[in-house]
């Protein structure tokens, strides 16, 4: 089975400043996705990023972008100029090709000042 | 487009009563999944169905809960009789195919006095 560990269960930053979000793995699998998703206190869950586990190229999308380590099975997500806009729960999720399940991590909550 | 849409946002209800969560996924999603979110035990996945048929419901905690998809536009998540244990924030998710991203609903909180 699948398990996904994000080891900093909350985190805060100045806003404008970059933050880090961390996540490792673990799984047997070679294909796979990786996902973040983002849980604001609306409860919305928001897809943030994904990644293909055979694509080596990092993920981004605009102030989001993932760093990928298959090897190492880590994934972590680094915010560009946080906004206030970003306070929120932060989910790793991992989901193996032709399974459809998502294991989400237990989440990280970031918290931008002003 | 629309998103998922889930109802009611909020429910109340008390212990024994029986408690009905509705999700229309989106238009064309084939994947449809229900999931329990809780402080204790995070997200997890109770059961989802492709094509309107039910694939994997080892994650429905007891014979308490059942879902139904009569159709590829609603399906149903209900609990009878309900218990105060089954509080906890629950959300409906679709997809389209293998290689899509899941798309949640904004979810119902769900509280059992």
């Amino acid at each position: 089975a699948q398990t996904v560990t994000q080891s900093q269960p909350e985190m805060s930053v100045q806003e404008a400043e970059t933050v880090t979000l961390s996540c490792t793995y673990d799984t047997s699998e070679n294909n796979y996705y990786l996902f973040w998703y983002k849980q604001p206190p609306s409860r919305q869950m928001i897809l943030v990023i994904r990644q293909e586990a055979y694509k080596q190229q990092n993920a981004t999308e605009n102030r989001f972008s993932v760093n990928f380590q298959k090897a190492a099975k880590s994934f972590s997500l680094k915010i560009s100029d946080s906004q206030l806009g970003d306070t929120a729960m932060y989910f790793c999720a991992f989901m193996k090709i032709g399974n459809y399940k998502l294991t989400f991590g237990k989440g990280t909550l970031l918290t931008v000042n002003p | 487009d629309a998103g998922v849409i889930q109802s009611p946002r909020h429910e109340v209800t008390e212990m024994g009563q029986e408690v009905t969560l509705r999700c229309k996924p989106i238009s064309g999603h084939d994947y449809l999944f229900w999931y329990r979110q809780t402080m204790m035990r995070g997200l997890e996945l109770l059961i989802y169905f492709n094509n309107n048929v039910p694939i994997d419901d080892s994650g429905m905690p007891e014979d308490r809960f059942s879902a139904k998809m009569p159709n590829a536009s609603f399906s149903t998540l209900k609990i009878q009789p309900s218990e105060p244990r089954d509080s906890a924030v629950y959300f409906c998710a679709s997809r389209s195919g293998t290689y899509q991203p899941q798309h949640f609903g904004d979810g119902t909180r769900l509280s059992i006095l």
